[in-house]
């Protein structure tokens, strides 16, 4: 089954510290991972795609076939980070998104 | 206005009445997505449409209604909703159906069926 799974649905840490949020699927062919982000009172939207290797807002995420997991990092978290977190995975020959519950990632000052 | 907008924002229905959700995309985009996201649950997606064609329907009820005038306008007619319909509808736009292209959400209507 084709599947994203968040094992957290809430995340707390303080300010300044390392966060991950964590992200594991599973698909039967080549995926492509997605990071989408909520801040309080804006709409959904990309934060990064592991196909464009580049670091937005200070978060990575490395795609680890071997471990089917997709987590996002950032080494120093900042209180304008707080927000929901998305994880999604599409195939390399499908559009259809396939969308974890998310995170709420809560940073503490 | 740009991007992705949706109205209305927050809609109070009862089980008997039929309303219509609208959204408009100003990005120039080919493609448009109904969504329904529940508390704590995977976003899922209800439609799409490609150049006003529609390419999925996700099994959803017959009670939604999709309809898609043209590339900038979609609508979700709903009649006969069930309290279980609750939820956050988002709209989405993309420039096509290509395998990873960014979709771009609205704000959603928060829809509550009493």
């Amino acid at each position: 089954a084709q599947r994203v799974t968040q094992p957290e649905k809430l995340l707390s840490v303080f300010k300044g510290a390392p966060v991950e949020l964590k992200c594991n699927y599973s698909y039967s062919g080549s995926p492509e991972l997605f990071w989408y982000v909520q801040y309080s009172r804006q709409r959904l939207q990309l934060l990064l795609r592991h196909i464009s290797r580049e670091s937005i807002k200070g978060f990575t995420a490395d795609l680890n076939k071997g471990e089917t997991s997709f987590h996002l990092k950032k080494p120093f978290a900042q209180e304008e980070d707080s927000a929901m977190y998305y994880c999604a995975l599409s195939g390399r020959s499908n559009y259809q998104l396939i969308w974890g519950a998310g995170t709420k990632l809560i940073i503490k000052p | 206005e740009t991007g992705v907008t949706q109205t209305p924002r927050h809609l109070v229905m009862g089980m008997t009445n039929k309303k219509s959700l609208k959204c408009e995309q100003h990005l120039g985009h080919n493609a448009m997505y109904w969504y329904k996201q529940s508390a704590k649950k995977p976003l899922e997606l209800m439609f799409v449409y490609n150049f006003k064609e529609q390419t999925e329907n996700n099994s959803v009820p017959s009670r939604f209604s999709p309809e898609c005038p043209n590339s900038s306008h979609l609508f979700l007619h709903l009649h006969t909703l069930q309290p279980e319909d609750s939820a956050l509808y988002l709209c989405a736009s993309s420039q096509g159906l290509r395998a990873g292209e960014t979709q771009y959400f609205g704000p959603g209507t928060r829809l509550l069926v009493l």
